[in-house]
């Protein structure tokens, strides 16, 4: 069955730090591959996505994730973290044999000290 | 260019009561997908719909739970006698067509967070 892992269930870093987010699934094929981020009480904001080509994506507020098939693995990674970035981050799977049901991970919760 | 659209944000039921939430996805999408959210969790997929048709329900509940997408107007999911496990957020997504050859992913609305007394 497909399956998404987010192995960690809370990250804090400080300020100004570099932050990867690590995603893991499990599927037969190329997948599609999404991050989202939700603020407390709000929808999910889609930061970037994954659909073919480079496995290097970039996405908006500074994001970056890698697809590396080897490892079923789509790591979400920002530079130099800022207090805003504090949320959420939803690692997701949509497959390519149809419509695209989402399979999300738990998340990933982030606290950014200052 | 509004974004997809739930109503309400905040919904209050006593046990036994039905529950109805509607989202009006954004501009020129026809495609509707409904998700819960319990506590600490992350998101699970419930129904996809087209204009008035159900595409996959297998997300959904056996008993009390339905969803529609009429020609007119919003989704509706719509959650008969609840109970105190219903306690969720409800999150609704759109997207213009099927996604196996386009890069358009599912836009989120807020949700609808339902508390059952």
């Amino acid at each position: 069955a497909q399956s998404v892992t987010q192995p960690d269930i809370h990250i804090t870093v400080s300020e100004g730090a570099s932050l990867e987010l690590r995603c893991n699934y499990s599927y037969g094929a190329t997948p599609y591959l999404f991050w989202y981020v939700q603020s407390p009480g709000q929808g999910l904001q889609l930061l970037l996505k994954y659909f073919s080509g480079d496995t290097l994506v970039q996405g908006i507020k500074g994001f970056e994730a890698e697809f590396k098939r080897s490892q079923s693995s789509f790591n979400l990674r920002k530079p130099s973290v800022h207090w805003s970035d504090a949320a959420e981050y939803f690692c997701a799977v949509g497959f390519s044999g149809g419509y695209n049901k989402l399979i999300f991970g738990a998340g990933t919760r982030l606290a950014v000290h200052p | 260019n509004a974004g997809v659209m739930q109503n309400p944000r905040h919904l209050v039921r006593r046990r036994g009561q039905e529950a109805r939430l509607r989202c009006s996805p954004m501009k020129g999408h026809s495609h509707v997908y409904w998700y819960r959210q319990l506590p600490e969790e992350g998101l699970k997929f419930m129904v996809y719909l087209q204009k008035e048709n159900i595409i996959d329900e297998s997300g959904m509940p056996k008993e009390r739970f339905s969803a529609e997408f009429p020609k007119e107007g919003p989704s509706i999911l719509r959650i008969q006698q609840v109970v105190r496990g219903d306690s969720a957020a409800y999150f609704c997504a759109s997207s213009p067509l099927v996604q196996t050859n386009s890069n358009q992913p599912q836009h989120f609305g807020d949700g609808t967070r339902l508390s059952i007394l």
